[in-house]
């Protein structure tokens, strides 16, 4: 069975600092591993994917994650927050094969003070 | 050109009615599913469907029935509307077994029982 903890519900940087936003996960075989931004109002957006290609993985807005097997983690990180950063974020992991589901963690409000 | 679309993006209607919600895709893709976000921001998967079949039903009453015409449609029907159900509905889809299994999600419908 997979799962998902995100360690924190609420995360807050000021602007231009770095942002680190946690996920580790659990899960039977090699995972494949998603961030993914929700902003107001609105459905969530593919940030980056982890698929075993390459173990740190680059997404859009400056974003990337780490994928750690010995720590079962998936951090996300950008190095500058932005105003526009302001959002939820979820993890999420997938066993793959024929289920194709995706399990998401409880998810992180990001808020960037000015 | 919208990949997944989602009508209405708002529903407020009283207990007991009977509603639907409706999506599509046009990424071609294979499996199309439901979640709920509840109030919280937790997103719990209802329904997907592969290929016209049910391959994924978690523990959501039977009110809840998806009903798929054909492989880009997948509209969620409810019954006798109960104040729990408020919550915002996403519509998301992902190709096949052989593609990656990340999901591409609509912009949600905020649904308010009365």
């Amino acid at each position: 069975a997979q799962s998902v903890t995100q360690l924190g519900s609420h995360v807050s940087v000021s602007e231009g600092a770095l942002v680190l936003l946690r996920c580790n996960y659990s899960s039977s075989v090699p995972p494949y591993l998603f961030w993914y931004v929700q902003y107001p109002n609105q459905g969530l957006q593919l940030l980056l994917k982890y698929t075993s290609a390459a173990t740190l993985v680059k997404g859009i807005n400056g974003f990337e994650a780490e994928f750690k097997k010995s720590e079962t983690s998936f951090h996300l990180t950008k190095p500058s927050a932005h105003m526009s950063d302001a959002a939820e974020y979820f993890c999420a992991v997938s066993e793959g094969g024929s289920a194709r589901q995706l399990t998401f963690g409880s998810g992180t409000q990001l808020t960037v003070l000015p | 050109d919208t990949a997944v679309s989602q009508t209405p993006k708002y529903l407020v209607t009283q207990m007991g009615n009977d509603k639907s919600i409706k999506c599509e895709q046009n990424l071609g893709h294979d499996t199309m599913y439901w979640y709920k976000q509840d109030s919280k921001k937790f997103l719990k998967i209802m329904f997907s469907y592969n290929n016209k079949e049910l391959i994924i039903n978690e523990t959501v009453p039977n009110r809840f029935s998806p009903k798929s015409p054909d492989k880009a449609h997948l509209n969620l029907h409810i019954n006798s509307l109960e104040l729990g159900d408020s919550a915002v509905y996403f519509c998301a889809s992902s190709g096949g077994t052989r593609s990656l299994p990340e999901q591409f999600f609509g912009p949600g419908t905020r649904l308010t029982v009365l």
